[in-house]
């Protein structure tokens, strides 16, 4: 089984709806992370958590918000979603320790029409 | 704030060949670390290797390596005896030792690879 994992793999949605994305991980790590990527940007932070209590912007924020239900899930909301939010969108995970590596998950392809 | 810029969008190689994807970022600190992840048509995001800034010796992962310049701010990755599998983008970033820990990415260098 894969260790983050990511729901829905792909959603189709029209501007203004009310989206979540879920991501959970059995790696036991104290830190998520949300991103997203464009074409020709790389990724980029939307929100991260050190745990369940702690939660922080990114450097992409306006427009989403975000819930750490659990130290293994971090799910991203668009209250409203709009066009320019079309993006792969990708949460990763980190143990918490200095040296640590982040692992992603497989990524949530969303479409805002 | 720091910058990590990866100046060819597109490279290709011959299978079994040797190719070196460029990179190179922009920052004040002296303490940090650096990564490249590979990204396959899957979408999925795999550490391919990382290098710790204060360490001289090179990082090397099989047939990855770098080549890791800190005075130069230059961060290049070696992918020797190209395999098709090898194809992807791959993806440059930078992490603070302080900073929350929090990744910046290059734009990404999309790797063909032919047979």
């Amino acid at each position: 089984d894969a260790d983050v994992t990511q729901t829905p793999r792909n959603r189709i949605t029209k501007t203004g709806k009310r989206i979540m994305l879920e991501c959970s991980q059995t790696k036991g790590h104290d830190r998520m992370y949300w991103y997203r990527q464009d074409p020709g940007l790389g990724l980029r932070l939307i929100y991260y958590s050190f745990d369940v209590k702690d939660i922080n912007k990114g450097e992409i924020s306006d427009g989403y918000s975000v819930s750490r239900q659990a130290q293994a899930k971090f799910s991203l909301s668009l209250e409203s979603a709009i066009p320019n939010q079309t993006a792969l969108y990708f949460c990763a995970t980190s143990e918490g320790s200095s040296e640590e590596t982040q692992y992603f998950g497989p990524g949530t392809r969303l479409l805002v029409l | 704030a720091q910058t990590v810029t990866q100046s060819q969008p597109e490279m290709s190689v011959q299978e079994a060949e040797t190719v070196t994807l460029s990179c190179t970022y922009d920052t004040s600190e002296s303490d940090y670390y650096l990564f490249w992840y590979k990204q396959p048509p899957s979408r999925q995001m795999i550490l391919v290797i990382r290098q710790e800034a204060y360490k001289q010796q090179n990082a090397t992962e099989n047939r990855f390596s770098v080549n890791f310049q800190k005075a130069a701010k230059s961060f290049s990755l070696k992918i020797s005896d190209s395999q098709l599998g090898d194809a992807a983008m791959y993806f440059c970033a930078y992490r603070s030792h302080n900073a929350g820990n929090m990744l910046t990415f290059g734009g990404g260098t999309r790797l063909m690879v032919k047979p």
